[in-house]
């Protein structure tokens, strides 16, 4: 079955640590993206990239870092620069509308919660 | 101003009535829409897409106005299994990024 996976489900992290969130989707989407959300509140566009090899900083990028060198996979390192790093973190793809084109829908991961003790 | 926004409610309405939600959205060249259900501690999944000539899917209608740059939804008949979050998302034209409002929580009452 096609979609889009997130592992782990849950990680511990100790402050001062780098950690990276795995996101891997075999739906030959060009597009990914990578949110946080915290607790009763929206998703935060962290990092996305439209093409393998390239990617654009979302609204809170600091302190994260992410590589497309493949078209399947973009993961996500959290830093030991993020300050505040305990959150949901989403990841999703998308076809590239073509100008023009609609209904460029995201598919979802089920999310890594992310924990720092 | 935010690029789209939603009122975050809650929204308390008995089971059986109707309620509905509007999102609004800064950019006006805004190419696609979107309304997303999200359960608690759950990815967000598309609930459906929202054309220009609005749409219909059992209970649930999406409408868009592009003068006003609003979307709304309304569900009608309400269950207990449409408490959710529902998240509005517009795809901005320039550069196809996928704009998420942060959702407003809807609670269905017994």
């Amino acid at each position: 079955d096609g979609g889009i996976t997130q592992s782990p489900k849950y990680l511990f992290r100790k402050e001062g640590q780098n950690v990276t969130l795995s996101c891997e989707q075999n739906l030959n989407h060009d597009a990914m993206y990578w949110y946080r959300q915290d607790p009763g509140q929206g998703l935060r566009l962290i990092y996305y990239s439209q093409i393998v090899n390239d990617f654009q900083k979302g609204d809170i990028a600091e302190g994260y870092s992410v590589s497309r060198e493949k078209k399947e996979s973009f993961p996500l390192t959290v830093t030991s620069a993020q300050k505040n790093p305990t959150a949901f973190y989403l990841c999703a793809s998308s076809i590239v509308g073509a100008r023009g084109r609609t209904n460029t829908e995201a598919f979802f991961g089920q999310g890594t919660r992310l924990t720092v003790v | 101003r935010k690029e789209v926004e939603q009122d975050p409610g809650p929204f308390n309405v008995p089971e059986g009535a109707t309620v509905a939600f509007n999102c609004t959205y800064s950019n006006s060249a805004s190419q696609s829409f979107f309304w997303y259900r999200q359960d608690c501690r759950k990815e967000p999944k598309l609930l459906m897409s929202v054309y220009s000539s609005g749409n219909e899917d059992g209970r649930f209608t999406a409408q868009l106005n592009r003068a006003s740059q609003y979307i709304s939804l309304l569900i009608r008949d309400s269950k207990l299994s449409d408490s959710a979050t529902y998240l509005c998302v517009v795809t901005r034209n320039r550069d196809d990024k996928i704009i998420f409002g942060k959702g407003t929580r809807l609670h269905i009452l017994p």
